[in-house]
């Protein structure tokens, strides 16, 4: 079946502008993750989705940014005047149930952000 | 807290020969997992392969296997018969049911190319 899916693959903003970033997980997959990958870094987590439970938003680095999962499918990662120092690799994946140990997280291919 | 650290930035191998990247951690938790990722070009981040820390014997995949010594805290990853297509990033990620979330803690990445 069809893998994680992101959009768009490429976005370039300007400074102060917010952005929008989609994530479609792989169906029937009820854990989604969002990472953000800075250049010359791992991979940070960000805020996690599962089912119907409170998301664990202790990754988001500060209070611009928000994400949202509608109908435990898609979510979207909103950047609220962006910084330079936001422009990184934003990573989204998806897991079975989230609530086993040994799920595997699938990945998306990524959104790479660049703020001018 | 958590940590993971590879301290290999980069590596190069010979087609066919084998590789050992290296991938240390810090926890204090007894029950944990560790991962394998591997990130081509095309951002795509695959699961190369994953060791239960209960486990003692090492993990497999094909070509691919682990060297894992937990009171060393060490996870190592051999290549073995390097094939070009293996050339990517790749990173070691940890994960603890215990932190009472299942995101993924990663380490900075080994940059792998193999040589024709």
């Amino acid at each position: 079946g069809a893998g994680v899916s992101q959009s768009p693959s490429n976005k370039v903003t300007e400074k102060g502008k917010d952005v929008e970033l989609r994530c479609d997980p792989i169906s029937g997959h009820t854990a989604l993750y969002w990472y953000r990958q800075s250049l010359g870094q791992g991979l940070e987590f960000l805020i996690y989705f599962q089912g119907n439970s409170a998301p664990d938003k202790s990754g988001l680095p500060s209070d611009r940014f928000s994400a949202e999962r509608t109908g435990g499918s898609v979510s979207t990662l909103t950047i609220q005047r962006t910084q330079q120092e936001d422009s990184a690799v934003y990573l989204c994946a998806s897991s079975l149930v989230g609530l086993a140990a040994t799920d595997t997280q699938y990945f998306g291919p990524g959104t790479r952000l660049t703020v001018l | 807290a958590q940590t993971v650290t590879q301290s290999q930035p980069e590596m190069s191998v010979q087609e066919a020969e084998t590789v050992t990247l290296s991938c240390t951690y810090d926890t204090s938790e007894s029950n944990y997992y560790l991962f394998w990722y591997k990130q081509p070009p095309s951002r795509q981040m695959i699961l190369v392969i994953r060791q239960e820390a209960y486990k003692q014997q090492n993990a497999t995949e094909n070509r691919f296997s682990v060297n894992f010594q937990k009171a060393a805290k060490s996870f190592s990853l051999k290549i073995s018969d390097s094939q070009l297509g293996d050339t990517a990033m790749y990173f070691c990620a940890f994960m603890s049911p215990l932190s009472g979330t299942y995101k993924y803690i990663f380490g900075t990445g080994t940059r792998l190319k193999v040589l024709a």
